[in-house]
């Protein structure tokens, strides 16, 4: 069956401009995952969903983070007023998850590559 | 933070030959899983073991978890060029966040 896709996979940006980049999970999957990738680095925790809440937001860099899912499906990860250290590789992931986070095996999308000049 | 850390930070062997890594965290967790990323298929799921488990396998993949020592290691037995990639540890901690640790660097030469 279709994986997570993530779009766009690529997004060049000027500094101050916002960006939102979007996450279909597999179907069926009521968790999921925003994490974030800079060059050479693991993967830094953003945010996770279980349906369409979010429990706790104190991954997300900074009040310039938002993220929302609608539906139990798709999840967009909005940056207002990008800086250079916002780039980096944005990496969503789903799950099956009936409780506690990390039970369940992630299956990771391709990523969303965001430079921001 | 429950970062955990790899080690080593990379590891470089012949084909055939085994590799272990070892996975350190800072608090007591539920699950602990690795993965793999490589460039050509990104992030892939390899095991996971729960608090109550010592040891895992999965074909050519062993794991092990000490909650006492908080400390896992994953050994890759019969290694091939193809297992070339970055290995990481990841772990749930508290405030339901998932921690991935800095990874190690594998390179299996043929």
């Amino acid at each position: 069956g279709a994986g997570v896709s993530q779009s766009p996979s690529n997004k060049v940006t000027e500094k101050g401009k916002d960006v939102e980049l979007r996450c279909d999970p597999i179907s069926g999957h009521t968790a999921l995952y925003w994490y974030r990738q800079s060059l050479g680095q693991g993967l830094e925790f953003l945010i996770y969903f279980q349906g369409n809440s979010a429990p706790d937001k104190s991954g997300l860099p900074s009040d310039r983070f938002s993220a929302e899912r609608t539906g139990g499906s798709v999840s967009t990860l909005t940056i207002q007023r990008t800086q250079q250290e916002d780039s980096a590789v944005y990496l969503c992931a789903s799950s099956l998850e009936g409780g506690r986070v990390g039970s369940y095996e992630q299956y990771f999308g391709p990523g969303t590559r965001l430079t921001v000049t | 933070s429950q970062q955990g850390e790899e080690d080593p930070q990379a590891l470089s062997i012949q084909e055939g030959e085994n590799a272990t890594m070892n996975c350190s965290y800072k608090t007591s967790i539920n699950n602990l899983q690795w993965y793999r990323q490589n460039s050509g298929r990104g992030l892939v799921h390899l095991i996971l073991i729960r608090s109550n488990e010592r040891e895992k396998h999965s074909g050519r993949l062993r794991v092990t978890l000490d909650t006492s020592k908080k400390s896992s290691s994953l050994l890759i037995t019969a290694s091939r060029a193809a297992d070339t990639a970055s290995y990481f540890c990841a772990t749930d901690g508290p405030r339901n966040q998932f921690y991935f640790g800095t990874g190690t660097s594998l390179t299996v030469i043929p």
